[in-house]
């Protein structure tokens, strides 16, 4: 099973300011087989980027991803006031995993 | 715009099997691409896919779960169900129903989620 570790734990940060969060592979993920969610509280994730780096549909575009084999990033470039969250990274191997995700907090 | 929701008891006694079913609207679980899945979010453990099934009834399941779980697709009615036996307090959790892309292996819609506790 392919374990996924994302990094830091919590992000403190201000709106305005640049989000880097970042999700490291035990095995290399084929790039299109990475995708993003952000969580608020009391909802279900939601999908924010798939193939690594494909936007999904309704996402600002403030919002990238990036990265391939075992080190993936996703940056928020200017943080709006709804952006703040917790963020999960999920990649499909031989079988799906999350990450343990990061909190963003304002 | 495709939607799911979850149904089914949020309180399930320990050894007893929990049973949940999603139902579908604004797409036809026959439409291709997709798969329809299971997940679930401890509040320690965080997230952890279950399984999915294919409206043709093909299955697979987390190798973890394998031998506990069931999920099975009524496509006359547009739902698919979890079964998932010989739970324990550990099952405790939110469980989401899940649109996942057969192509990049993604969830692109999620249900809103019901809370199953396992408890006497």
């Amino acid at each position: 099973e392919t374990v996924l570790t994302q990094s830091p734990g919590t992000l403190s940060l201000s709106p305005g300011e640049r989000a880097t969060l970042s999700c490291r592979a035990t095995q290399s993920v084929g790039s299109n087989y990475l995708a993003w969610y952000q969580q608020k509280p009391g909802q279900a994730p939601r999908l924010l980027i798939y193939g690594a780096s494909s936007r999904a549909t309704g996402i600002p575009d403030r919002f990238s991803g990036s990265g391939s084999g075992t080190d993936f990033t996703l940056t928020i470039s200017r943080l709006e006031p709804e952006d703040f969250a917790v963020f999960y990274c999920q990649q499909y191997g031989s079988s799906p995993t999350f990450g343990q995700g990061t909190r963003l907090d304002i | 715009q495709v939607q799911l929701q979850e149904s089914g008891p949020g309180l399930v006694k320990p050894s007893q099997t929990l049973s949940l079913t999603c139902t579908v609207s604004g797409a036809s679980i026959r439409s291709g691409g997709y798969f329809w899945s299971w997940i679930r979010q401890h509040p320690v453990k965080g997230l952890e896919w279950i399984g999915y099934i294919h409206y043709s009834g093909s299955t697979y399941y987390n190798p973890s779960l394998k031998s506990l779980v069931t999920i099975s697709v009524d496509t006359s009615e547009n739902q698919f169900s979890l079964r998932l036996s010989s739970v324990t307090a550990a099952d405790t959790a939110v469980y989401y129903c899940a649109r996942m892309d057969w192509n990049y292996y993604f969830f692109d819609s999620w249900g809103q989620g019901t809370l199953v506790t396992v408890s006497s």
